[in-house]
């Protein structure tokens, strides 16, 4: 069974500061990653995702996500953190093996809020 | 590119009714996905359909089921409601790739009184 773990329930940074938002991973074999974002009463949003190759991966808006399978992390980083970047982040991970066993769902974790302050 | 619509927005029903709450996929887009997200649950997979079939759901009863239509917008059924079924239901879809991101919609606001 595959699990996501985000330890922190709420990140505060000031703005400007970096950011990191932590998440690890449990799969049987090779993992898809994910993070999505999600502001107040409304849907998640795809930020970005591992599948292969490089480790440091760029998605939307700035973010960007690094990928350790020896740690079997994906901590989502921002260089420079901004108040509007304050809402509720989600690690999810689908694995590798999903389409044919039936099972191309995304597990996610807990959710991470990050609150960005002036 | 229009995204995931779901409807009605909000839905208010008494315990014991039956709920329908609706999604249209993004255009090109054959898979859809229904999840829960219930306060102090996290987000809980329900449901998948591509090509009209179910192919997985998640630890839910059967009285939550649904279908995929040939245009493959989605409904989500749930039958005899109970006050733990109060939860915002999200829809995504994506292609039938295993590499492919979910799109979400806002979601349904479902309240059992």
């Amino acid at each position: 069974a595959q699990s996501v773990a985000q330890p922190e329930d709420q990140v505060n940074v000031a703005e400007g500061n970096p950011l990191t938002v932590k998440c690890t991973y449990s799969v049987s074999g090779n993992p898809y990653l994910f993070w999505y974002v999600q502001y107040p009463n409304r849907g998640l949003q795809f930020l970005l995702k591992y599948i292969t190759g490089d480790n440091l991966v760029k998605g939307s808006y700035g973010f960007e996500a690094e990928f350790n399978k020896s740690q079997t992390s994906f901590h989502l980083k921002k260089p420079s953190a901004l108040v509007s970047d304050s809402a509720l982040y989600f690690c999810a991970v689908r694995d590798m093996g999903g389409l044919t066993g039936g099972g191309n769902k995304l597990t996610f974790g807990t959710g991470t809020q990050l609150k960005v302050e002036l | 590119e229009a995204g995931v619509t779901q409807s009605p927005t909000h839905l208010i029903k008494t315990r014991g009714q039956q709920a329908t709450l609706r999604c249209s996929p993004i255009s090109g887009h054959t898979s859809v996905y229904w999840y829960q997200q219930a306060l102090g649950l996290g987000l809980q997979f329900l449901l998948w359909y591509d090509e009209g079939e179910e192919r997985n759901r998640g630890n839910f009863p059967p009285r939550f089921s649904g279908r995929q239509f040939p245009n493959y917008s989605s409904e989500l059924n749930v039958n005899a409601l109970e006050l733990e079924d109060s939860a915002l239901y999200l829809c995504a879809s994506s292609l039938l790739l295993a590499a492919s991101e979910q799109y979400f919609g806002p979601g349904t606001r479902l309240t059992v009184t």
